[in-house]
């Protein structure tokens, strides 16, 4: 079965803070993703990844980085936390598959910023 | 630009039938899918359909998809308290990506 894994369920930051959400997942997939999940938003793509290195920004990139060191893993960084980043935020990956490929979901972090 | 669009909740009798609706914008989309979210986790695959069907059934799922209408439909039979959950609806806009463009989500809560 495919995994992928999230650092943290929960995490509580405060305003101003450096934050890191630490994906990981085992299937030797070439995408990956993340999202922000908000009610009555659905899920907006922040950063997807397509290779080692490699990055695109997706639909909300403001206020985010990405890095992808290794295929495996997959960061996401918030520089100077704001309240307005307190979300959901859900990584996942996927094989390339012209389109067609299942995207694989983490759990999830419930970031909370004060 | 893109948008997918989903009511926000449907409430449905445990044994009944659930419709969930979805409208799309991109004509160009290759593949259509429905993904369901369980209390506390990510979402998980249940079915997709290739643009150049009309239904596809996969035991008590049937996914209906209108290309002149851009309008996606999930019916899922004998509904149980255990289809309680969020259901969204992506779209996949084009071969040369896999990015996926998700909807708003629609809650689904089963009442016995």
């Amino acid at each position: 079965d495919v995994k992928v894994t999230q650092s943290s369920r929960y995490l509580v930051k405060r305003t101003g803070e450096k934050v890191f959400l630490e994906c990981v997942q085992d299937m030797d997939h070439e995408n990956m993703f993340w999202y922000r999940q908000d009610p009555g938003l659905g899920l907006r793509l922040i950063y997807f990844s397509y290779d080692v290195k490699m990055k695109e920004k997706g639909d909300i990139p403001e206020g985010y980085s990405v890095s992808r060191e290794k295929k495996e893993r997959f960061s996401l960084i918030l520089e100077s936390a704001s309240t307005n980043q307190t979300s959901m935020y859900l990584c996942a990956s996927s094989l390339w598959d012209r389109g067609r490929g299942e995207q694989y979901f983490g759990p999830g972090t419930r970031l909370t910023v004060t | 630009g893109e948008d997918v669009e989903q009511s926000l909740f449907l409430s449905v009798r445990e044994g009944d039938s659930s419709v969930i609706n979805c409208t799309y914008t991109d004509s160009s989309s290759t593949y259509l899918y429905w993904y369901k979210q369980e209390p506390g986790a990510g979402l998980q695959l249940l079915t997709y359909i290739f643009s150049n069907m009309d239904m596809k059934q996969d035991q008590r799922l049937t996914v209906l998809l209108n290309k002149k209408d851009k309008h996606l439909s999930l019916r899922i039979a004998d509904t149980q308290t255990g289809d309680s959950a969020i259901y969204f609806c992506a779209e996949s806009p084009s071969y040369n990506t896999d990015k996926l463009i998700f909807g708003t989500g629609t809650r689904l809560q089963v009442f016995p």
